[in-house]
C-alpha cells in the first residue's frame, strides 16, 4: 500500500461547481502538505500548502488538514475551465523529500 | 532565475547510451530535488541535495543513475547505458528557506 492514497478520478464538474480533492496518508511523520497543479506536459505547480491540521485559504482554493484522520482536502470555488487539470497532493517531515499522491484528473465543462 | 530550469526538454536517447540531464535552480535555494514521473502516476523521489551535499541518493533506481551538484547551484542527473524502463519525465525541483519546492519543466526522456 502507498502511503499517500489519491482518487485518480477522472473528476468533470460543471463551471461553477465545487471541487473537493482528498488524500489520505499513513506515515503520521508527516508535517507539510501541500497541493499542486499540473497542466499536460508542464511541470507540477505549487497551489498551496499548510503546516500541521487546520485551514488555509487562498482566493477561490481552500487546503484542510485533519491529522487524526490522516486525511487532507482540496476545495475549489466558483470553478472555471481553467482549472482543469491534474491535481497531485503532496507531504513531508521536517526536511527532505516530498512523498506525492498520483494525481487526481479534473475536467470542468463552460 | 524567475524558476527552475531544466534542460534538454525532450532528450531521444538508444538503448545502452548515456545521458545526462541538466537543472539550474532558483537562486539562492539551498535544496534540489531530483524525482521521476511516470504517465498517470505522480513523481517519485530519486535524490535529494542541500548546497553541494547530496543527503539522500534512496531513490535512484540503479547504479546506473548518478547525481551531482558540485558547486551547490546546477545540478546534473547522468543515466548511463539507458534502458526503456528509464523513459520517464524527469522533475527538477528547489526549495528555499520558508516555502515549498518549486519544480521546472521537466525533462521528457524516451529510450529507444
Amino acid at each position: 500500500q502507498k502511503e499517500v492514497e489519491q482518487d485518480p478520478g477522472p473528476l468533470s464538474v460543471p463551471e461553477g461547481a465545487i471541487v473537493s480533492l482528498n488524500c489520505t496518508y499513513s506515515n503520521s511523520a508527516f508535517q507539510y502538505f501541500m497541493w499542486y497543479r499540473q497542466y499536460s506536459r508542464k511541470g507540477p505547480e505549487l497551489l498551496m500548502y499548510t503546516y500541521s491540521s487546520g485551514n488555509k485559504e487562498d482566493g477561490r482554493f481552500t487546503a484542510q488538514v485533519d491529522k487524526s484522520s490522516k486525511y487532507i482536502s482540496l476545495f475549489i470555488r466558483d470553478s472555471q475551465p481553467s482549472d482543469s487539470a491534474t491535481y497531485l497532493c503532496a507531504m513531508r517531515g521536517m526536511a527532505g523529500k516530498s512523498t506525492f499522491g498520483d494525481g487526481t484528473t479534473l475536467t470542468v465543462k463552460p | 532565475g524567475a524558476g527552475v530550469s531544466q534542460s534538454p526538454r525532450y532528450k531521444v536517447a538508444k538503448r545502452g547510451q548515456d545521458v545526462a540531464l541538466r537543472c539550474d535552480p532558483i537562486s539562492g535555494h539551498v535544496s534540489l530535488f531530483w524525482y521521476q514521473q511516470a504517465l498517470g502516476q505522480g513523481p517519485e523521489f530519486l535524490t535529494y541535495f542541500q548546497n553541494e551535499a547530496q543527503l539522500d541518493k534512496s531513490g535512484l533506481p540503479s547504479d546506473r543513475f548518478f547525481a551531482e551538484r558540485p558547486e551547490g547551484s546546477v545540478s546534473t542527473l547522468k543515466i548511463q547505458r539507458t534502458q526503456q524502463e528509464d523513459s520517464a519525465v524527469y522533475l527538477c525541483a528547489s526549495r528555499g528557506r520558508g516555502t515549498e519546492a518549486f519544480f521546472g519543466q521537466g525533462t521528457r526522456l524516451t529510450v529507444v
